[in-house]
């Protein structure tokens, strides 16, 4: 596989649940970052990992919980999750953190809260 | 303040015609500017960069932009749309922040292209 990978495509979770989401990069980069996307908003960046350690954390609730557990992968585990963190959301992976500002981004996990 | 600013939230033109899709920066340097495109259910790509190279930057697709600093501006163009163009693009500005450079992302551009 090349490129960056995200599971699942789709999740449909209640407000109770947990559930985690993940990003896989084949690209032998070294800085990862998740992004939010909702409908007429810009995107807003959330996490940046940069050789597994975070490096920005952009006042995201502690509902989300990323893990970075070696470069190529990246989680982000969702708990008590409210109706407006319904989004899509992008996975990220450059060669150095911001690097020369290509990002290469994932297909996207688009979460539905209800 | 650094901040992108995408004029037009959704562009329609004709297949053959023209796009321009318009984009305004505003920046106490000279900054690093990027177009990005999502085509439906898909992530985004790189389009095309600009950093302080040449000021007209050709991307990938027949798409150019062209980095205009006393107008503040970074539009971009094709000469004729194709059906496939039909997508979202975003116009992005690397913003010093911290000490380190991060990008900012503009609300995007839906661009429709009508047979």
């Amino acid at each position: 596989e090349t490129g960056v990978t995200q599971t699942p495509r789709h999740l449909v979770m209640g407000m109770t649940n947990k559930k985690s989401l993940k990003c896989e990069q084949h690209l032998g980069h070294n800085a990862m970052y998740w992004y939010k996307q909702s409908a007429k908003k810009p995107l807003e960046l959330m996490f940046v990992y940069n050789f597994k350690e975070q490096t920005e954390n952009n006042s995201v609730p502690s509902r989300f919980s990323p893990e970075c557990p070696n470069s190529s992968h990246l989680f982000l585990h969702l708990h008590t999750l409210q109706p407006e963190d319904s989004a899509l959301y992008l996975c990220a992976s450059s060669d150095q953190e911001w690097g020369t500002g290509e990002l290469f981004f994932g297909e996207g996990s688009r979460l539905t809260v209800l | 303040a650094q901040s992108v600013t995408q004029l037009d939230s959704h562009v329609s033109v004709s297949e053959g015609t023209p796009v321009l899709l318009r984009c305004n920066y505003s920046s106490s340097y000279s900054p690093s500017l990027f177009w990005y495109v999502q085509h439906p259910n898909k992530g985004l790509q790189l389009l095309l960069k600009y950093t302080s190279a040449a000021t007209l930057v050709k991307g990938i697709n027949g798409f150019e932009a062209e980095f205009k600093k006393s107008e503040t501006s970074f539009h971009l163009t094709k000469p004729s749309a194709h059906m496939s163009d039909a997508a979202e693009y975003f116009c992005v500005v690397s913003l010093l922040q911290g000490g380190s450079e991060k990008l900012v992302f503009g609300k995007g551009t839906k661009l429709t292209v009508n047979p």
